[in-house]
């Protein structure tokens, strides 16, 4: 079965720092790979996704995605963090099994940038 | 466009009580979906449909129905309800079905405790 993993539950940093936030997956196939945020009290909303192409991809509100086959990472990355960053993040990827494709997410990442 | 909406936001019902979570879409897309987000376990995909007139099982089903008579609406019912439904319940939408690795779209949520 196709499956992401977000290893960390909870990523602290600084407001002004880098942040990254981490996604493998495992796929047979060729992987097809999403970021969604969700804030507090709200539905998820798309960040970026890789589909193929260049290995870093660019997604909204300044965020961008390294994508690294040898392994089989996905990670969120944002060169300079805001408070207003600070939400939950689920990485996500295409699963197709018997010819039916459907989504299937990770567990989350809550982001918390200190001011 | 109201994009995803749901109702309700919030629900409490009794062991055994039925209720259905309504979904409605306004960007004519056909493929929509309803998750459950529990803490620790991200989403997981209970229903899903491809189109009007054609649904379909996602990872956890059992204890819950669905229809499409419309291309706009996607209802989720709770046929007996159990404290394990005690959950947030996110209906999605996107323009084409998965294969095609459309964006999708959140709805706000209903947030359900089943006493």
């Amino acid at each position: 079965a196709q499956s992401v993993a977000q290893p960390e539950d909870q990523v602290n940093v600084a407001e002004g720092n880098p942040l990254t936030v981490k996604c493998t997956y495992s796929v047979s196939g060729n992987p097809y790979l999403f970021w969604y945020v969700q804030y507090p009290n709200r539905g998820l909303q798309f960040l970026l996704k890789y589909i193929t192409g260049d290995n870093l991809v660019k997604g909204s509100y300044g965020f961008e995605a390294e994508f690294n086959k040898s392994q089989t990472s996905f990670h969120l990355k944002k060169p300079s963090a805001l408070v207003s960053d600070s939400a939950l993040y689920f990485c996500a990827v295409r699963e197709s099994t018997s010819g039916t494709y459907k989504y299937i997410f990770g567990t989350g990442t809550r982001l918390k940038v200190l001011a | 466009n109201a994009g995803v909406t749901q109702t309700p936001k919030f629900q409490v019902l009794k062991t055994g009580q039925s209720m259905t979570l309504q979904c409605a879409q306004d960007m004519n897309h056909e493929y929509m979906s309803w998750y459950r987000q529990d803490p620790g376990m991200g989403l997981r995909l209970i229903h899903y449909s491809v189109g009007a007139g054609i649904t379909d099982q996602g990872e956890v089903p059992n204890g819950y129905n669905v229809s499409r008579s419309t291309t706009e609406d996607f209802p989720l019912r709770l046929l007996s309800a159990a404290p394990s439904q005690t959950s947030v319940y996110f209906c999605a939408s996107s323009y084409r079905a998965p294969f095609f690795t459309d964006t999708q779209y959140f709805g706000p949520g209903t947030r359900l405790t089943v006493l």
